[in-house]
């Protein structure tokens, strides 16, 4: 399986401001996803990274809050913006190679004060 | 719409004793079925999948899950549990299986307490 690394692995962050989420893989993959894990809770989708074009948003999630970037096939990037407490949550970002199979990172955890 | 459930939000077991978690799905055709584990501070372990053929599959850390298409279910057992496999263990659909996995539905996590 991919060796996935996420930084930051932490942080706590101000009310209102921004915080950029990198995501690397060893390898090349087909598919790079960004997921949220409330505090206790199950995981939800928040987007698929396309490589070179715009990330698929799922119902609930917008650009302007939460913009991506996929450069190319190895690291993304998700951004966390004008944050607020609510954003207070795990951030993982997963790849799906040509197994089929997804494989997650490590996760950031956000703190939002 | 998809859905994944899992009923038992919270199981403890003693050590050496066996372990079923269950998992029941609810999706139009044969999904593609993932059990995750998590343990605390850590992000999420694939420890096996169900994708077609043998309705038992075997996975990591000495765990297997069986495909019951009757049942939408997909229930994860462990002969003999041990300390380590204290943890959250999270059952997941993938709903669009076309070469790659699209989207994953979770289902709300079972957290797994050991005694001693």
């Amino acid at each position: 399986s991919a060796v996935i690394s996420q930084k930051p692995s932490r942080d706590i962050c101000q009310r209102g401001t921004s915080l950029t989420i990198q995501c690397q893989v060893d390898s090349q993959v087909t598919m790079m996803f960004w997921y949220r894990q409330q505090p206790g809770q199950s995981l939800t989708l928040i987007a698929t990274a396309n490589q070179g074009s715009e990330a698929t948003y799922e119902s609930g999630f917008v650009i302007d809050k939460f913009p991506i970037s996929r450069p190319n096939l190895t690291f993304s990037t998700l951004t966390v913006s004008n944050m607020s407490p609510e954003d207070s949550s795990i951030y993982l970002c997963s790849v799906a190679s040509r197994g089929r199979e997804q494989y997650f990172g490590p996760g950031t955890r956000l703190t939002v004060t | 719409a998809q859905s994944v459930t899992q009923p038992d939000i919270h199981i403890t077991v003693s050590e050496g004793a066996s372990l079923e978690l269950r998992c029941n799905y609810s999706y139009g055709a044969t999904p593609y079925l993932f059990w995750y584990v998590q343990s605390p501070g850590q992000g999420l372990q694939l420890l096996l999948k169900y994708f077609s053929g043998d309705t038992l599959v075997q996975g990591i850390k000495g765990f297997e899950a069986e495909f019951k298409r009757s049942q939408s279910s997909f229930n994860l057992r462990k002969p003999s549990v041990h300390w380590s496999d204290a943890a959250e263990y999270f059952c997941a659909v993938a709903l669009t299986p076309s070469g790659n996995t699209g989207k994953l539905i979770f289902g709300q996590g079972t957290t797994l307490q050991v005694k001693p």
